[in-house]
């Protein structure tokens, strides 16, 4: 079954205690992205990574980090978390190209996050 | 920066009734996705748009393009409660090279009620 598989589903932890967010997809996508979900302010795109090796800024970058050693994984990393960073976090994949090979992004089931 | 504005926001119709969600966005592109996710859930693809007079229907819900006035429309006919979710639309725009990126509305909350 094709999908984007993240975990853990829900995490509470303490402010400063680094922790890693991981996905994993099984479609051989190109393409892979974070987002973050708040009430009120839709999904923003936290990083996105083209291919291996390959990753950009999205819109809102501060205090995450990202790494794609494998085309199939693309953990999201909160070095020091703060409350700030509580939120709703998707991982999101796709067949990147231009034009008519357009894909949409298929999303994981979500990650929540609570930094206290 | 693109922005990209949804319309209503919030959108409560009854059962049976018509209804229009528009997506306006700020900057050219020919490459538009919507979504639904229901609560607690994941987002869902509904619809891809890739050019300028694109019409795309599913069941009740039909999604068309208009690059050249930068909107989208998901139109619901006859609405009936499994509609209810928010929808959520999402542009792509080049980003450098063949780099895209995707930004989204900040999504419709639609409830069809009995």
């Amino acid at each position: 079954e094709a999908q984007v598989t993240q975990n853990p589903r829900y995490l509470i932890t303490v402010t400063g205690k680094k922790l890693t967010v991981t996905c994993s997809q099984n479609m051989n996508h190109e393409y892979m992205s974070w987002y973050r979900q708040d009430p009120g302010l839709g999904l923003r795109q936290i990083y996105y990574s083209m291919n291996v090796e390959v990753t950009d800024k999205g819109d809102v970058p501060e205090g995450y980090k990202v790494s794609r050693k494998e085309k199939r994984n693309f953990p999201l990393i909160l070095e020091s978390p703060s409350p700030n960073q509580t939120s709703l976090y998707f991982c999101a994949s796709s067949r990147q190209g231009a034009g008519m090979w357009s894909q949409p992004q298929h999303f994981g089931d979500g990650t929540r996050l609570s930094i206290l | 920066e693109l922005k990209v504005e949804q319309n209503p926001l919030f959108l409560s119709m009854q059962e049976g009734k018509n209804y229009t969600i528009y997506c306006n966005y700020s900057t050219t592109s020919d490459r538009l996705y919507w979504y639904r996710q229901d609560p607690g859930k994941s987002l869902e693809s509904l619809f891809v748009l890739l050019s300028n007079g694109a019409v795309k229907q599913e069941g009740r819900l039909m999604a068309s393009l208009d690059t050249k006035a930068r909107l989208s429309t998901l139109h619901i006919t006859a609405a009936v409660h499994d509609l209810s979710a928010t929808y959520f639309c999402a542009v792509d725009v080049p980003s450098g090279g063949s780099n895209y990126k995707l930004t989204f509305g900040k999504g419709t909350l639609l409830t069809v009620n009995p």
